[in-house]
């Protein structure tokens, strides 16, 4: 099964720069299945990407994400007050499915 | 809009069950998977499963086999997880979430969740 692996754990930024959050996966995807998610306090996740790099109707453009195989990258160009939040990504190239720990993006 | 609207909070005791819906509106319900995942509190997300709302097929994590039933009933627009033997480590806010794309089958991204709900258990 393929694990995740969220790096860092900690970002800790001030609004106005940028972030870049690390995703790598324990075996090569066959697919582009991967996905990022947001997660703030007491909320349910938000899907930001999916597909590695194709955002869904009204997440800003701010919001990115690239890469293949093994490593994949959220990069978030300048953090809003309301970007700092838990980020996941999740793949769902084959069974099992799994999510990444987290990396927590604070001030 | 697309809504998922779960039940509220349940208290537990080792070795019992529980059952927690998810009520969707908002989409045509039989076009797109529910999944479900839990968080236990500080942790990451898990998924539990998923079920087709169209023809009622149903996947699980290994994890939760023989443990786990997602059902689903289309006149109410209503998917269902049911919890058996529960145990303390199952303690965790349990998410419905819709997939992305239809006909998808659970291999999906998730566009729309619900609110969740926490199952406490607890002796």
């Amino acid at each position: 099964e393929i694990v995740l692996t969220q790096s860092p754990g900690t970002l800790s930024l001030s609004p106005g720069e940028g972030a870049t959050l690390s995703c790598r996966a324990s075996q090569s995807l066959t697919t582009r299945y991967l996905a990022w998610y947001q997660q703030r306090p007491g909320q349910a996740p938000r899907l930001l990407i999916y597909g590695v790099s194709s955002r869904p109707t009204g997440i800003p453009d701010r919001f990115s994400g690239s890469g293949s195989g093994t490593d994949f990258t959220l990069t978030i160009s300048r953090l809003e007050p309301e970007d700092f939040a838990v980020y996941y990504c999740h793949h769902y190239d084959r069974s099992p499915h799994a999510f990444g720990q987290g990396t927590k993006v604070e001030i | 809009q697309v809504l998922l609207v779960q039940s509220g909070p349940e208290v537990k005791k080792p070795g019992a069950s529980v059952k927690v819906s998810c009520k969707a509106s908002g989409y045509t319900f039989t076009s797109y998977a529910i999944q479900w995942l839990r968080q236990a509190s500080g942790q990451g997300l898990e998924r539990v499963g998923w079920i087709n709302a169209d023809n009622g097929d149903t996947g699980y994590s290994q994890k939760f086999q023989g443990r786990v039933t997602i059902t689903r009933d289309k006149s109410a627009s209503t998917v269902y997880m049911e919890l058996s033997s529960l145990i303390s480590e199952d303690t965790a806010v349990y998410y419905c979430a819709r997939d992305q794309t239809s006909y998808c089958n659970g291999d999906c991204s998730l566009n729309y969740w619900g609110q969740g709900t926490l199952v406490s258990v607890s002796s």
